[in-house]
């Protein structure tokens, strides 16, 4: 299995433009999720997903859009970057079904916004 | 919503010592409390959870333990070696698995 898997690594972005990140699973968990981290910082959950057409806010959602059409890809859009988005996005999936709650995480997508 | 606390925010201990990071969490319908590892320009990896229905959880050398009434978790490490110097977060949890809420983390180094 190649687990989490996110595409681009990196990624430089002009203020305004948008992007999408790639994230995919091949594990066949149900949930899904996107975080972003801030030089220094924690963890900060952006959205989530229960499962195919099921999204929902995380803690920080402004500025950006996801979908779940699949079980296996969850996308991020970015619409009109801006320097404040500029962070290291991680992407990552879990099955709930079996009780177990581990997270397992993606390498990360580096995104800089100038 | 949910505030994760986690202290202390830097942490160094000498090798073969303990370490202990503590959090505290606001929402007393959280139920599910991971502790993630994370090394210097890695993944965050899970090193132990706990429950809501249960106090404490040990494996090997690391131990987490849960006071519901007061909303805090801890982190055990005993026998700390080199190996164990990287950033440890703590998080929160509705549902098993919903909405996750990360604490600011602890960089523990543990000196030779």
């Amino acid at each position: 299995n190649a687990g989490v898997t996110q595409t681009p690594k990196f990624r430089i972005l002009k203020i305004g433009q948008s992007m999408t990140l790639q994230c995919a699973q091949d594990m066949n968990h149900n949930y899904m999720y996107w975080y972003r981290q801030d030089p220094g910082m924690g963890l900060k959950l952006i959205y989530y997903s229960v499962g195919a057409g099921i999204t929902d806010k995380g803690e920080v959602p402004n500025g950006y859009n996801v979908s779940r059409s699949t079980t296996e890809d969850f996308p991020l859009r970015l619409e009109l970057a801006a320097p404040s988005q500029t962070s290291v996005y991680f992407c990552a999936s879990t099955e709930t079904s079996a009780a177990i709650y581990e997270q397992y995480f993606g390498p990360g997508t580096r995104l800089t916004v100038t | 919503g949910e505030n994760v606390e986690q202290h202390p925010s830097t942490l160094s201990v000498q090798e073969g010592d303990s370490a202990v990071i503590k959090c505290t969490y606001s929402d007393s319908a959280s139920n599910y409390f991971p502790w993630y590892k994370q090394e210097l320009g890695k993944r965050p990896q899970l090193i132990i959870d706990i429950r809501s229905n249960v106090g404490e959880k040990k494996d090997q050398r690391i131990a987490v333990t849960l006071n519901k009434t007061a909303k805090h978790f801890s982190l055990h490490i005993t026998e700390t070696q080199p190996e164990d110097s990287a950033v440890y977060f703590c998080a929160a949890s509705h549902n098993y698995g919903q909405n996750f809420v990360f604490g600011p983390g602890t960089r523990l180094s543990v000196l030779p």
